[in-house]
């Protein structure tokens, strides 16, 4: 597609359901990261893939929160057992494999934990 | 470790005033400087980004943002302010042996007065 696309664009759960968010990068780029914004704040680092490799998930908060690109396109972030602190705007991006390029961002999952 | 400050969470100008946001960043390493740009219920999009070479980088809509190493500064400029600039502002900061992973500021909420 044209950009990164993310599904659902909104999302309500009660405090102990799962979720699944969805990442669709833009055709061909090598890296997708998801971020976590929560109300006010800048974007921290959740984690990190190239093609099907997570390279680095430091950022993810808990074992609750997992992440998967099994074929080295669309993304999902898991999230079991959620809790309110997790509410947030989800942001997924993606760039081509160079050091320095952009990394393009798709709208966000907002998540609101009731 | 990587960290971004953004003087001032809320800039307010008139319709035509300079806009100056300011960004300062620690790094260790030679940065990726970069500044997004996010309107209300949409997503990040890149205004401009620095790796090497020149130091004063000319993005889109006008601004433009210089790198001063010995300040380790990266401010973003518009000679002119124009209604619809209004949004927040992000400055970010990464390097080559960081997985790419933007390191954020916290964001800075441009209001533009008629």
């Amino acid at each position: 597609g044209a950009g990164v696309s993310q599904s659902p664009r909104y999302k309500v759960a009660k405090r102990g359901q799962d979720v699944a968010l969805r990442c669709d990068p833009i055709s061909g780029h090598v890296s997708l990261f998801w971020y976590q914004q929560a109300l006010g704040q800048g974007p921290e680092f959740l984690t990190y893939f190239q093609n099907e490799a997570q390279l680095d998930k430091s950022g993810l908060p808990s074992d609750r929160f997992f992440a998967e690109r099994p074929e080295g396109s669309v993304s999902t972030l898991k999230i079991q057992r959620t809790q309110q602190e997790d509410s947030a705007v989800y942001l997924c991006a993606s760039s081509s494999h160079g050091l320095s390029d952009t990394q393009y961002f798709g709208p966000g999952t907002r998540l609101t934990v009731l | 470790a990587q960290s971004v400050t953004q003087l001032g969470s809320h800039v307010s100008v008139s319709e035509g005033a300079l806009v100056l946001l300011r960004c300062n960043y620690s790094s260790s390493v030679p940065p990726y400087l970069f500044w997004y740009v996010q309107y209300p219920n949409q997503g990040l999009q890149l205004l401009l980004k620095y790796t090497t070479g020149a130091t004063l980088v000319k993005g889109i809509n006008g601004f433009e943002a210089e790198f001063k190493k010995s300040e380790t500064s990266f401010h973003l400029t518009k000679p002119s302010a124009h209604m619809s600039d209004a949004a927040e502002y992000f400055c970010a900061v990464t390097n080559a042996g960081n997985n790419r992973k933007l390191i954020w500021g916290l964001g800075t909420s441009l209001a533009v007065n008629p």
